[in-house]
């Protein structure tokens, strides 16, 4: 168990709509990352929050977006879900002095 | 801009065989570097990581990586190969300053045969 929580573990939706995958980092983490993963990009970072501020942004599409609460859990809102946002998506918390542990994944399919 | 080259796709061993997995990586300096392990269906689990020090890192499960800069490389081995080794391996690489996130290979699947 790694300690980074992250619900649902599966997800299936329909093009157009809009989910909401949520986070919570190993106790005492201030900081949540977030992975995609499919088939033809492979992993991607997407963004890093850090105690409730937005520390770094990777490939995210402006359809996409997160936050981090003062409880430090975070969620990933994607909205006008397409079918080639299916992927695996991580949550990660950080390892001192460097590296990520990361959660179990949300598994999200787009019919 | 970095980046992180997995050249295998796919490596099959026999069973009790050795293995190696080779990571190449481009950086201006020298990155901290990750093995990750993913099985089917799960999350990515740490095998070892280098920032400094011996170029030998042992890490879970009996693997080990060489971290050579002359090659800029990272590659993972283990001397003998068990059955449930079988899954799909990234390498990353991170920063030593900034964020902290990591960067990813697209990753080798590995396959055990008896």
């Amino acid at each position: 168990d790694s300690g980074v929580t992250q619900t649902p573990k599966h997800l299936i939706t329909a093009t157009g709509q809009r989910v909401t995958l949520r986070c919570s980092p190993r106790s005492g983490d201030l900081s949540v990352y977030w992975y995609q993963q499919s088939l033809d990009q492979g992993l991607q970072f997407l963004i890093q929050y850090y105690n409730g501020e937005e520390r770094a942004k990777g490939n995210i599409l402006e359809r996409f977006s997160a936050q981090q609460f003062p409880d430090l859990h975070s969620e990933l809102n994607l909205s006008s879900l397409e079918l080639g946002d299916s992927a695996l998506y991580f949550c990660a918390s950080s390892v001192p002095p460097a590296g990520l542990t990361f959660g179990a994944g949300s598994r999200l399919t787009v019919l | 801009a970095q980046s992180v080259t997995q050249p295998d796709i796919h490596i099959t061993v026999s069973e009790g065989a050795s293995l190696e997995l080779r990571c190449n990586y481009s950086y201006g300096a020298t990155p901290y570097l990750f093995w990750y392990v993913q099985s089917p269906g799960q999350g990515l689990q740490l095998l070892l990581k280098y920032f400094s020090g011996d170029t030998l890192v042992q890490g879970i499960k009996g693997f080990e990586a060489e971290f050579k800069r002359s090659q800029s490389s990272f590659n993972l081995r283990k001397p003998s190969v068990h059955w449930s080794d079988a899954a799909e391996y990234f390498c990353a690489v991170g920063e030593r300053t900034g964020a902290n996130n990591l960067f990813f290979g697209t990753g080798t699947r590995l396959t055990v045969i008896p």
